[in-house]
């Protein structure tokens, strides 16, 4: 089993709609979360971090449940811009980072 | 502008070369990491640093070597690089690890 699962997707949308992407971590020391969007194998670029309480920015919600070490990312209102493939990290404090395999957003017009 | 920057960005070498890929932050930042993509398997990471003359394995670290000398520089040193070893690297870095990461552009490389 691997320590990051995502939702392998595709996922194709129509633009307006709300999507949402989860992720699960097995590691009991996974101290830090985030959200990355990577498009057409160029870097990865940081999304977003993920807190407990719930963080916000714009149309993109992320949660984090500790007790169920689970992550999740909200989209709403579809843009074709969104398009890309979203990744989950865990982070332990001692410098470990492990990805999630990605998970493919198309958004159609 | 602050970013990561890693060279080259495009690599064919042979088998058995030795081979450095740079690694070069202008953010001060006190973590660094190196990671392979290759299809299907997503990011894995290959070494990381959290402070100079600090290195630590990370899931893949066999027939790679690193070092961090000084704060910006980690490089990503393949002593005799073989085709299993073709694959997109990337550079990033933190301020620490509890901080969203900077990446650099990448490096493909191809051994044959």
């Amino acid at each position: 089993r691997k320590e990051v699962e995502q939702d392998p997707g595709p996922f194709n949308v129509p633009e307006g709609a709300t999507v949402a992407f989860n992720c699960t971590y097995s590691n009991s020391a996974s101290q830090s979360f985030f959200w990355y969007r990577q498009d057409c194998r160029k870097e990865p670029k940081l999304l977003m971090s993920v807190y407990s309480s719930g963080n916000e920015d714009g149309r993109f919600t992320a949660q984090l449940n500790r007790a169920s070490q689970y992550i999740s990312l909200l989209i709403r209102d579809s843009k074709l811009s969104d398009s890309a493939t979203y990744l989950c990290v865990v982070n332990t404090n001692a410098g470990k980072s492990t990805f999630g395999d990605g998970t493919t957003l198309t958004v159609k017009p | 502008e602050a970013q990561v920057t890693q060279n080259p960005r495009y690599l064919i070498t042979v088998t058995g070369k030795k081979l450095t890929v740079t690694c070069s932050q202008n953010m001060n930042h006190e973590y660094m990491s190196w990671y392979r993509q290759d299809p299907g398997l997503g990011l894995r990471q290959i070494y990381y640093s959290m402070n100079v003359e600090v290195t630590d394995k990370g899931d893949v670290p066999e027939g790679y070597k690193v070092s961090r000398k000084e704060k910006r520089n980690f490089p990503l040193i393949l002593e005799s690089p073989s085709p299993n070893q073709t694959s997109l690297y990337f550079c990033a870095s933190s301020l620490w690890t509890g901080h969203g990461y900077t990446f650099g552009s990448g490096t493909r490389l191809t051994v044959v």
